[in-house]
């Protein structure tokens, strides 16, 4: 099974609109890590937000929130009020602890906003 | 504010060479990572390192190695360059957290990318 799955290849959105783009993970460990990365044009990685296996409440960053599902395995990323230079490609990737640190990526959703 | 080097941001090697691409790090990491990314199949782990001397294959590990001397400095090596191996490569690095129990605001870093022509 994939460790990371993201379903949406593309999305686009209206500037000003919410969005969320989606992420399930599979693991086995119980201490684990969530990040979602923001790689633009340039292809510099850029990192949005992360979410610890244990953390009670979903992270929040400014216009990004993480909505964390953990019995659903499920770790969305939405961002409010989309701008033009959400425009991007946007990766999950899950941090498992376990013997070793394994940071392993999604295939990424390219979100395209809209004016 | 530089955290994590790759040595050349653009490589164009012939077929049957052997390549070496260098990342270093200056935030005193134990771990290290290497990734190459192709379009729809984003970032495939090839290999990381939890400490020096230390690696563990990823899930392409096939035609690549690694090594760790130092604490801050991961090589990719391309033992014998193919034209499949043309990508773009990146290296990250991520501290450990404590016991087991992940740190908040913890983040990988990355650097700028290598983009490997094998013709």
């Amino acid at each position: 099974a994939q460790k990371i799955t993201q379903t949406q290849p593309g999305m686009f959105v209206q500037e000003k609109e919410a969005v969320t783009l989606d992420c399930t993970y599979d693991t086995s460990d119980p201490s684990y890590g969530l990040f979602w990365y923001k790689q633009p044009s340039s292809g510099e990685m850029i990192f949005l937000i992360y979410q610890g296996s244990y953390d009670q409440q979903n992270a929040t960053e400014g216009r990004y929130s993480l909505n964390f599902q953990k019995a659903r395995k499920s770790a969305n990323l939405v961002i409010s009020a989309s701008q033009l230079g959400d425009s991007a490609m946007y990766f999950c990737a899950i941090d498992e602890v376990g013997s070793a640190r394994q940071l392993t990526f999604g295939s990424g959703t390219q979100l395209t906003v809209l004016p | 504010d530089v955290k994590v080097t790759q040595s050349s941001r653009y490589l164009v090697k012939r077929t049957g060479e052997k390549v070496f691409l260098e990342c270093v790090q200056d935030m005193d990491h134990e771990n290290m990572f290497w990734y190459r990314q192709d379009p729809g199949l984003g970032l495939r782990l090839i290999y990381f390192s939890y400490d020096v001397k230390m690696k563990e294959k990823g899930d392409i590990p096939e035609g690549y190695s690694v090594s760790r001397e130092k604490k801050e400095r991961f090589s990719l090596i391309l033992e014998s360059a193919s034209t499949n191996q043309t990508s773009m490569y990146l290296c990250a690095s991520l501290p450990s957290g404590s016991g087991g129990l992940l740190t908040m605001n913890t983040e990988a870093f990355f650097g700028q990318g290598t983009r490997l022509t094998v013709v």
